[in-house]
């Protein structure tokens, strides 16, 4: 399968506890996107990484979360002392990208947190 | 007020009916806008990519923007019950990734 891949699909945790969440992009995308998305809403934009460089972070980013790609290709996203308000479905997107090209993503299938 | 608006339904209609879906925006940095569909549970795919205004078909999907109005349309035309599913509007600014998603509109084509 060539699409975007994430790990693991479902994660149950408690308050209080850390989490990471892996991304695997298409391949030869350069580009890599973390997104948010509760139940009812659209996606939210948390952050984007060219290559390896973290370019844009969200305002919704707080301390508690990080994201990193270390050598341009998979990348994780740690949520820190989860909170309930965490719970949600976290999605991984990639496009190729250039200076004179726009958006065309495509989304893995999302990590859907729970925090009890 | 939200930078992308869409109407989160539910829309129901018959099969072979035509669907139209939309959104509007307030951002007029906006040039690059997409439409995706999401069943549940599962991740958002990418039906219509579009640059700019103007109109863009493939196969039984139109997408149309009118970035005078800050207003994009998808339709889909004889619609079937294998399209009852979430549509997503979304769009950036130009060589911006951060995209802005409406909150999708739920649509049953019912046989």
């Amino acid at each position: 399968d060539t699409g975007v891949s994430q790990n693991p699909r479902h994660k149950i945790t408690k308050r209080g506890q850390n989490v990471t969440f892996r991304c695997d992009p298409i391949s030869e995308h350069n580009r890599l996107y973390w997104y948010r998305q509760t139940l009812g809403q659209g996606p939210e934009f948390l952050t984007y990484f060219q290559n390896e460089a973290q370019l844009e972070k969200s305002r919704l980013l707080s301390d508690r979360f990080s994201a990193e790609r270390p050598k341009g290709s998979f990348s994780t996203l740690e949520i820190q002392r989860t909170e309930q308000g965490d719970s949600a479905m976290y999605l991984c997107a990639s496009s190729l990208g250039g200076a004179a090209r726009g958006t065309e993503a495509f989304f893995g299938q999302g990590t859907r947190l729970t925090v009890v | 007020q939200k930078e992308v608006e869409q109407d989160p339904g539910p829309l129901s209609v018959p099969e072979g009916a035509i669907v139209s879906l939309n959104c509007t925006y307030s951002n007029s940095a906006f040039q690059y806008f997409m439409w995706y569909r999401q069943y549940s549970r599962k991740g958002p795919e990418l039906l219509m990519y579009t640059y700019s205004s103007g109109n863009k078909e493939d196969g039984r999907f139109t997408a149309q923007v009118d970035k005078s109005s800050k207003y994009i349309s998808l339709f889909i035309r004889d619609s079937q019950p294998s399209d009852s599913a979430t549509y997503l509007c979304a769009m950036s600014p130009y060589n911006n990734n951060d995209m802005r998603f409406g909150a999708g509109t739920r649509l049953t084509v019912k046989p």
